[in-house]
């Protein structure tokens, strides 16, 4: 069935290190992706998303990869700050427009 | 400020209770989304409207059900609670029906006691 996961449920990084958060999906057919980054107490909020028909692309700070033929998405960050802790996930959508999202990792900036 | 808002933040009830749990959607957008999130499922897809119809639905419960109105304000209700619904109840909106450029609320905090 469809499914999307994360591969680590935590990942610890030094504040101005680059972090990478990656994620594998399952449903072949999906067509867009999402990264989302919750803090506490609040809702998702959109990072950067891309569409199947492109394997890269870049917003202030990150960077999503696309690989489809292994079916992995990841999300680089680039100077990590102490602001940029929080749950990310990510999400995909096909034909319909549901996204379904993975369980979430925890980003953790180290001072 | 997303745009989205949701009423109300917290709500704590008992068991066997009805809560009713509002959304407005950001302004020009159509879709709105329904999710739930608990610590070991994680953010599950509930039900969707667009401009006032149901478009899709998840793993909505049967006690579960919602509606959008012709404002495009959105409503879930939970009917005869147990424990394991406690939760975060999110709403989500945009402009189309295509799941693109999701923007979600805050949350109503469900503790059901």
């Amino acid at each position: 069935g469809e499914s999307v996961g994360l591969h680590l449920p935590t990942l610890s990084v030094q504040e101005g290190d680059n972090s990478i958060i990656n994620c594998a999906y399952s449903n072949s057919a999906s067509d867009y992706f999402i990264w989302y980054k919750q803090e506490s107490g609040k809702g998702p909020q959109f990072i950067i998303d891309i569409r199947s028909n492109m394997d890269k692309r870049q917003g202030q700070r990150v960077t999503v990869l696309l690989n489809k033929t292994v079916k992995h998405l990841s999300l680089q960050i680039a100077a990590t700050q102490p602001g940029d802790s929080a749950v990310y996930f990510c999400a995909e959508s096909g034909a319909n427009s549901k996204l379904t999202f993975g369980k979430g990792i925890t980003l953790s900036v180290r001072p | 400020d997303s745009g989205v808002t949701q009423t109300p933040k917290h709500l704590i009830t008992a068991t066997g209770q009805r809560v009713t749990l509002r959304c407005s959607p950001r302004s020009g957008d159509l879709s709105v989304y329904w999710y739930q999130q608990s610590l070991d499922q994680g953010l599950q897809f509930l039900i969707q409207y667009y401009n006032g119809e149901e478009r899709a639905k998840g793993n909505i419960l049967e006690r579960f059900s919602a509606q959008q109105f012709p404002d495009l304000h959105s409503e879930l209700n939970l009917s005869s609670l147990e424990l394991g619904d406690s939760a975060l109840y999110f709403c989500a909106s945009s402009v189309g029906g295509q799941g693109n450029g999701y923007t979600f609320g805050s949350g109503t905090r469900l503790t059901v006691v």
